[in-house]
């Protein structure tokens, strides 16, 4: 079973638009959320990272945390073509003396549409 | 600023074959990962050091050996590759294991004829 589920699996928006992006965790052990943006033919890089309950903004970009459900989002505005990547969501997993972990979704493919 | 550098970028391998990829960073970080991209699965985690001289299996090491030979380099080998295989390996590091903001290099495509 997936422990992480993104949602959409793909999504279109015009430029200057609005997208929204989810993430939800199937594992109550989980303390943080990453959020990475992968460029087509690129490797991943870590866009945003949230740990508290609520919503965290950085310039276009604001991520929610609902640490209840479990649930994370991200939200894009004014979107641009060149935010058209694979968003990676990544929950952290505490697992005691295990350690921690990081366990990657399989992404929402964003196209921002000129 | 570091960069991690992987090589070869592109592998093509034969059925059954051993195979080595390479990846060294100078972040000076402490540990470093290796995961697999496969289309519509996300990445998976195969194996992972925390700190020079230390190997952790990750979810996917069966098929895989690992190698951490010094601080700023770590080996992955696919001990047997397994026909019509195609992915794409990458190296991570971080400061330390309970840092994940995780740095990546470019890959390495592989290709099993």
């Amino acid at each position: 079973q997936q422990k992480v589920q993104q949602s959409p699996e793909s999504l279109i928006v015009p430029e200057g638009g609005m997208a929204s992006l989810n993430c939800t965790s199937s594992d109550r052990n989980v303390d943080y959320f990453w959020w990475y943006r992968q460029h087509s033919g690129k490797s991943p890089k870590m866009l945003m990272s949230i740990f508290s309950n609520g919503e965290k903004e950085e310039g276009r970009f604001t991520v929610h945390l609902n640490k209840a459900s479990l649930h994370t989002s991200l939200h894009i505005r004014d979107s641009q073509p060149s935010d058209s990547a694979l968003y990676l969501c990544a929950p952290r997993f505490k697992y005691g003396s295990s350690g921690n972990k990081l366990i990657f979704g399989i992404g929402t493919l964003l196209s921002v549409k000129p | 600023g570091g960069i991690i550098t992987q090589t070869p970028k592109f592998l093509i391998g034969q059925e059954g074959q051993k195979l080595t990829l390479k990846c060294q960073q100078n972040f000076n970080h402490d540990t470093m990962y290796w995961y697999r991209q496969d289309s519509g699965k996300g990445l998976r985690l195969i194996y992972y050091s925390i700190t020079e001289n230390d190997l952790q299996k990750g979810d996917l090491s069966e098929g895989y050996d690992a190698s951490r030979e010094k601080k700023s380099s770590f080996s992955l080998t696919v001990t047997s590759a397994q026909k019509n295989e195609m992915a794409v390996f990458l190296c991570a590091s971080s400061i330390s294991i309970s840092n994940e903001r995780l740095f990546f290099g470019h890959g390495t495509k592989l290709s099993v004829l």
